[in-house]
């Protein structure tokens, strides 16, 4: 089971709003990861926690504020954002099989539209 | 130079014929290599993943890793429709959990 589910699939907000994306996974996997991905690009990594523990910022505005309230759940606060950050928003967790090395898995992705 | 090329395509393929698609890239440290398939507008999908030198073969994809020519290609034999998407190759280091995409190649197979 490699199952990432996100919510909502969908949101649109106006740039004075307050809105979170939410990611869970039960996999028991210890890393959680937030990307961006906007049409036609690679996604691009924005934050990762491993073990519960902001590991990576990748220099992202503080308008966006991640979370991991537990090891299952990582969520992502969005406040004052704008027009350019419309984007598709992916969430993805890792573990590292036996034998095999660290391997990524995403979530369906959260498409964001802020007018 | 980017750290991870791959060709934008659109790589046109007849149906049942072999998509060949290329990567490059420049970190020589790294260590593991990742296929993604990306359908418009859905997210991507683990399809293969590769760490030693040679040949890994899943159904109908064979990935293949050159690590002294930091090059990683994949191939997809007897193409379909369905295959029709854009293709990312992913990039880890030794250490650390980052990957880096390529600019992704997008498939377009014709019936």
């Amino acid at each position: 089971d490699t199952e990432v589910t996100q919510t909502p699939k969908h949101l649109v907000m106006g740039m004075t709003n307050k809105k979170s994306l939410k990611c869970e996974q039960h996999m028991g996997h210890r890393a959680m990861y937030w990307y961006k991905q906007k049409a036609k690009k690679p996604p691009e990594l924005m934050f990762v926690y491993s073990y519960e523990k902001l590991s990576i910022n990748e220099s992202v505005p503080s308008r966006f504020s991640p979370e991991c309230p537990n090891s299952s759940l990582l969520n992502l606060h969005l406040h004052a954002l704008q027009p350019e950050d419309s984007a598709l928003y992916l969430c993805a967790s890792s573990h590292r099989p036996p034998g095999n090395q660290e391997t990524q898995y995403f979530g369906p992705g959260t498409r964001l539209l802020v007018l | 130079q980017k750290e991870v090329e791959q060709n934008s395509g659109p790589l046109s393929v007849p149906e049942g014929a072999i998509a060949s698609l290329n990567c490059t890239y420049s970190d020589r440290g790294s260590q593991s290599f990742f296929w993604y398939r990306q359908y418009s507008g859905k997210s991507p999908e683990l399809i293969m993943s590769i760490y030693s030198n040679g040949d890994k073969e899943d159904g109908r994809f064979t990935a293949q890793l050159n690590k002294a020519s930091q090059y990683v290609s994949l191939l997809i034999r007897d193409s379909q429709p369905s295959d029709s998407a854009t293709y990312l190759c992913a990039v880890k280091k030794a250490a650390g959990n980052k990957l880096t995409f390529g600019g992704g190649t997008r498939v377009l197979v014709k019936p």
